[in-house]
């Protein structure tokens, strides 16, 4: 599982609440990425980090974002959550020896 | 844009039949392409690179640049290999993935 873990693995929440996700690395890798897997639309980038502090946005960054303080940990924020982020969550990080990303086991998230 | 399309939303075929789940790209670059499954209720894992050219769980796949598609074959299917697998494009100087919306293939006895 490339030592990648998320929390929490499903959550349900109100309309309006803020959310935030974690993905949690154990190896050390520069690169991370949140993406959200929705049926139809397959996966798509939200955001990705280059290291501690670096962050850029993907192709659809409205309404979240990103925190990486320590290089091990990659928070997910959902500022004000709408009905429209209900989804499921997939972290990923780079492998940079077998230039591949590894994904996390995903977190579903229901927004009512 | 750079785009990755995967025309088929679902592939239903018996067990033994051949397999083919099509992957078109658009990119004018050197495109590095990818495979990956999901089995159910599991997280994403690669199946295959076309740099590797290597043959994993029976599925191959050749990067025609000329037709820019990179389509999953595998000649025998098994009920296994029902998932939903997907296609990714990786642009050269870029470190993010381009994801297809996904086929799920359904391997029926």
């Amino acid at each position: 599982d490339a030592g990648i873990t998320q929390s929490p693995r499903h959550k349900v929440t109100e309309t309006g609440t803020p959310v935030t996700l974690r993905c949690h690395q154990t190896e050390n890798h520069r690169y991370m990425y949140w993406y959200r897997q929705d049926p139809g639309h397959g996966l798509r980038l939200i955001h990705y980090s280059y290291g501690v502090k670096d962050t850029d946005k993907g192709e659809v960054s409205d309404g979240y974002s990103v925190s990486r303080s320590k290089t091990e940990d990659f928070l997910l924020t959902l500022e004000s959550a709408t009905s429209s982020q209900t989804s499921v969550y997939f972290c990923a990080i780079r492998d940079s020896s077998y230039n591949e990303q590894f994904f996390g086991p995903g977190t579903r998230l229901t927004v009512l | 844009a750079q785009r990755v399309t995967q025309p088929e939303k679902l592939l239903s075929v018996f067990k033994g039949a051949p397999v083919e789940l099509k992957c078109n790209y658009s990119y004018s670059g050197s495109p590095e392409l990818f495979w990956y499954v999901q089995y159910s209720r599991q997280r994403l894992q690669l199946l295959l690179r076309h740099i590797s050219r290597e043959s994993i769980k029976g599925f191959t796949a050749d990067l025609n640049k000329g037709e820019t598609s990179f389509h999953l074959k595998k000649p025998f299917a098994q009920e296994e290999d029902s998932a939903m697998y997907y296609c990714a494009l990786k642009m050269d100087s870029s470190y993010k993935l381009i994801f297809g919306s996904g086929t799920r293939l359904l391997v029926r006895p």
